[in-house]
């Protein structure tokens, strides 16, 4: 079974800078996919960035990009110029590339609480 | 273009009685996932459905829950004598079929009280 370990369970930024949130997985399969979900205080889950683990180019959607580093199954998200609304629970989540049984289920870590500091 | 619908949004229920969940997909979307945060934790897996069809519920206990998804109408998460344990946000995914499972989109959840 896959696990996500997010070891960082609250951080907090000043607005207009630059934060790190840590995320290590465990799996024994070479193919998979990896996500970060953002949860505001409203609860909606909101996907924030995917990366696919096939792909040596790290994802980037505007002011959040990843680094993945596959061998050490490191998934680390960064968040640039960090704006009040960035303020929320980020979840990192895996899924498995593989069909067959499990093979659409999203296992999350237990989430980093960010406060985005005026 | 609505999003994925879950209601009601907050239900609170006493020890022993029913909850019942409901989460309308996404238009076009056929397959749904229910997921369960537990305070402090992240979302753990609990059931994923195809129009008439359960298609995984390892996730789910054994007792007292269960889940539907018919032909016409929302999915219903069925929680039946419900405890305190149970006290929980719980989500609905919908995603469209032909293997797009990447693009689970999320319904803003329900939070269940028990008392």
């Amino acid at each position: 079974a896959q696990t996500v370990t997010q070891s960082q369970p609250e951080m907090s930024v000043q607005e207009a800078e630059t934060v790190t949130l840590s995320c290590t997985y465990d799996t024994s399969e070479s193919n998979y996919y990896l996500f970060w979900y953002k949860q505001p205080p409203s609860r909606q889950m909101i996907l924030v960035i995917r990366q696919e683990a096939y792909k040596q180019q790290n994802a980037t959607e505007n002011r959040f990009s990843v680094n993945f580093q596959k061998a050490a199954k490191s998934f680390s998200l960064k968040i640039s110029d960090s704006q009040l609304g960035d303020t929320a629970m980020y979840f990192c989540a895996f899924m498995t590339a593989y069909s067959g049984a499990g093979s659409y289920q999203l296992t999350f870590g237990k989430g980093t609480k960010l406060s985005v500091i005026p | 273009n609505a999003g994925v619908m879950q209601n009601p949004r907050h239900l609170v229920r006493r020890r022993g009685q029913e909850a019942r969940l409901r989460c309308s997909p996404m238009k076009g979307h056929s397959h749904v996932y229910w997921y369960r945060q537990l305070p402090e934790e992240g979302l753990k897996f609990m059931v994923y459905l195809q129009k008439e069809n359960i298609i995984d519920e390892s996730g789910m206990p054994k007792e007292r829950f269960s889940a539907e998804f018919p032909k016409e109408g929302p999915s219903i998460l069925r929680i039946q004598q419900v405890v305190r344990g149970d006290s929980a946000a719980y989500f609905c995914a919908s995603s469209p079929a032909g293997g797009a499972r990447l693009e689970q989109y999320f319904g803003p959840g329900t939070r269940l009280t028990v008392t």
